[in-house]
């Protein structure tokens, strides 16, 4: 059964600490790994990764997929209470028939504290 | 706003009673999918389409669920005798496929709508 695994699941940092958020992923017919940002409302598209090696940055955050470990990190440096959301890992695969699919993880709850 | 768009964004209902949802996607995008999220999880992938064609149901999707697509722009998904268990939020998304010889294996990003949460009581 294809999976996705987050870790940790819930995480409490100061203003100015980088933190990293990590996800696995077991799943057949890989496409790419995409990374969503969920306050409370609908996921917020972040970055999108095909290739290993090969790092996204946009502001203060960055990710970087290993398609070889099979997992992928998203990094948040001079975190800002703005950063607080839940995270979201999602890996697309090709499930046949033209079709794809996104499979999700839990997530990760960043809570940034002033 | 260009953004994808769905109605109502809440809705309550009474246990046994049908509702239907509507999303409208980015207008260029020809991919739409649907997606059902439980508090403190990921998204569930329920339902698939490229353009009109419905192409991928999950098997989360009971016979009591129908999704639509009939011009392959805006969706409606359909739950009929509502349980308390379907208390959730849905989500829609659409993406678009790449121009050329690769269209039809290329995967875009999904963008999501701000969601119906529905409450069966």
């Amino acid at each position: 059964e294809d999976k996705v695994v987050q870790s940790p699941l819930s995480l409490v940092v100061h203003e100015g600490d980088t933190v990293t958020l990590n996800c696995s992923y077991e799943v057949t017919n890989f496409r790419s790994l995409l990374w969503y940002k969920q306050e409370k409302k609908a996921p917020t598209f972040l970055f999108m990764l095909t290739s290993s090696g090969i790092e996204k940055k946009s502001g203060r955050l960055s990710s970087i997929l290993d398609k070889k470990e099979l997992f992928s990190i998203l990094n948040i440096t001079a975190t800002q209470t703005g950063d607080s959301a839940v995270y979201l890992c999602a890996v697309a695969f090709y499930s046949g028939a033209g079709s794809y699919q996104l499979t999700f993880g839990k997530g990760t709850k960043l809570s940034v504290i002033p | 706003d260009t953004g994808v768009s769905q109605d109502p964004r809440h809705k309550i209902t009474k246990r046994g009673q049908n509702v239907t949802f509507r999303c409208d996607p980015i207008s260029e995008h020809n991919r739409l999918y649907w997606y059902r999220q439980t508090l403190g999880q990921g998204p569930e992938f329920l339902t698939y389409f490229q353009n009109e064609a419905q192409l991928e149901k999950s098997r989360l999707l009971s016979d009591r669920f129908s999704a639509e697509r009939p011009k392959g722009s805006f969706s409606t998904l359909e739950i009929q005798r509502t349980e308390q268990g379907d208390s959730a939020m849905y989500l829609c998304a659409s993406s678009s496929t790449s121009s050329g010889l690769a269209a039809t294996s290329s995967y875009n990003e999904q963008f999501f709508g701000p969601g119906t949460r529905l409450t069966v009581l």
